[in-house]
């Protein structure tokens, strides 16, 4: 099953513009992670936000949690072409769902076109 | 290696035949998963290695599918009686940290499986 919901399913944008992609979930986490995947095949590891953190920001992404909403954002800012590629987010659940290691569980993410 | 290495890229099979997915960690990262993704959604969790062992098999869908890590460095997927329902990438990724506050993971390219 999947824990996390992605809002918008697409977002189609022009060059320069700001892009802003959000995340909610259902049960409290660990920690949540943003994910890139372009063309389908591998994923790139972005950022990952605690959930006693409330921003964090890694050049031109920022991320926001607001853990009483369970719900994440991911803004890029001045988005170029390359940035065209699917964005996931994924959960830690908090004590690790009863786990011993931090299970990842992705939502289904967000196709971005940024247009030249 | 330098990255996680996924062979082969692209399997096509037919229905009923035995079918065998390879995924290379990073060197030094005792943490392997085995992701299963369907067009248009997120990864789905099969399989997690620590060392040689499964430590968590929940995500497998079936007893048809089955995973080794027999050194606790390269891994195989298996899929008997393929389906075409099984059509899908199948991701591999590592982590050197699986702990929950810290588990980052990196992806191989993805194989992705054509049943026809």
């Amino acid at each position: 099953s999947q824990q996390g919901e992605e809002d918008p399913q697409a977002l189609s944008i022009q060059e320069g513009e700001n892009a802003t992609m959000n995340c909610s979930y259902k049960t409290s986490i660990n920690n949540l992670q943003w994910y890139r995947q372009n063309s389908g095949r591998g994923l790139v590891h972005l950022i990952l936000i605690r959930s006693n953190e409330r921003e964090k920001h890694s050049g031109r992404l920022r991320v926001t949690l607001d853990t009483s909403k369970k719900s994440s954002s991911l803004l890029i800012t001045a988005s170029r072409a390359a940035d065209t590629a699917s964005y996931f987010c994924a959960t830690v659940l908090a004590n690790a769902g009863g786990t011993s290691y931090g299970k990842l569980t992705f939502g289904q993410g967000t196709i971005l076109t940024v247009h030249p | 290696g330098a990255g996680v290495s996924q062979t082969p890229s692209n399997k096509v099979t037919e229905k009923g035949k035995y079918v065998e997915l390879r995924c290379d960690p990073i060197s030094g990262h005792t943490a392997l998963y085995w992701y299963r993704q369907s067009l248009g959604q997120g990864p789905e969790f099969l399989i997690y290695f620590q060392g040689t062992g499964a430590a968590d098999d929940s995500g497998l869908p079936n007893d048809r599918f089955f995973a080794v890590r027999p050194e606790g460095s390269v891994s195989t997927l298996k899929i008997q009686r393929t389906e075409r329902g099984d059509s899908a990438v199948y991701l591999c990724a590592s982590s050197l940290d699986p702990s929950p506050g810290a588990n980052v993971l990196t992806f191989g390219a993805g194989s992705r499986l054509t049943v026809l």
